[in-house]
């Protein structure tokens, strides 16, 4: 398996723009986790899904952020709009559950620099 | 609710010397307790867990963590680093019935030839 995979890997753009992060979790996997990680703040949990549904978003920071799973193979989660203070690697993680639902397969990040 | 705390946030050895990274929990409830590794550019990945059964789990590259319930620990050690082991290792918990980890701060270490 390629393992999670993210999109883009680096995003450099300004203030007041919007942007929109992609993951493509592990196949068969049924839950989904995003992840913001910052010097300041460490690994913040944002949202998780178990089978396509939203569990948790209390992470999220405020409204300019959502995040959707229209399906079991794909994730987006959007900022709009962006602001500096959004500047953070972005992580998507997925694994399956029950007692495996802690070891989580995470994507190499999304690197993202609002100007 | 659970919590975890990383003692230490940065820890410097030289290589072939001992370590110990040091993490405590605390939860209302039983927890599954995990060591990830974050190398520098990458995501993270799981280094070893404690479910249940032996309180002493060990990794394949020679780390070993002892779930210490008495305690809350589940302190991470390494007999002899290597410099390839320089990283940021987290420690996390999850309770039973839950979905979603709970992350430390992180601990970066860094071994020194």
């Amino acid at each position: 398996d390629a393992g999670v995979i993210q999109s883009p890997r680096h995003e450099v753009t300004e203030m007041g723009q919007e942007v929109t992060l992609r993951c493509k979790p592990i196949s068969g996997h049924d839950y989904l986790f995003w992840y913001r990680q910052t010097m300041m703040r460490g690994l913040e949990l944002l949202i998780y899904f178990n089978n396509n549904v939203p569990i948790d978003d209390s992470g999220m920071p405020e409204d300019r952020f959502s995040a959707k799973m229209p399906n079991a193979s794909f994730s987006t989660l959007k900022i709009q709009p962006s602001e500096p203070r959004d500047s953070a690697v972005y992580f998507c993680a997925s694994s399956f559950g029950g007692r495996d639902v802690g070891e989580l397969f995470f994507g190499e990040g999304s690197r993202l620099t609002v100007l | 609710a659970q919590s975890v705390t990383q003692l230490d946030s940065q820890v410097p050895v030289f290589e072939e010397a001992p370590v110990e990274l040091r993490c405590n929990y605390s939860s209302s409830v039983s927890v599954y307790l995990f060591w990830y590794v974050q190398y520098p550019n990458q995501g993270l990945q799981l280094l070893l867990k404690y479910l249940s059964g032996s309180t002493l789990v060990e990794s394949i590259n020679g780390f070993e963590a002892e779930f210490n319930k008495s305690q809350t620990s589940f302190h991470l050690r390494k007999p002899s680093v290597h410099i390839s082991d320089t990283a940021e290792y987290f420690c996390a918990a999850l309770g039973t019935g839950y979905g979603k980890l709970t992350f430390g701060q992180g601990t970066i270490l860094t071994v020194h030839p």
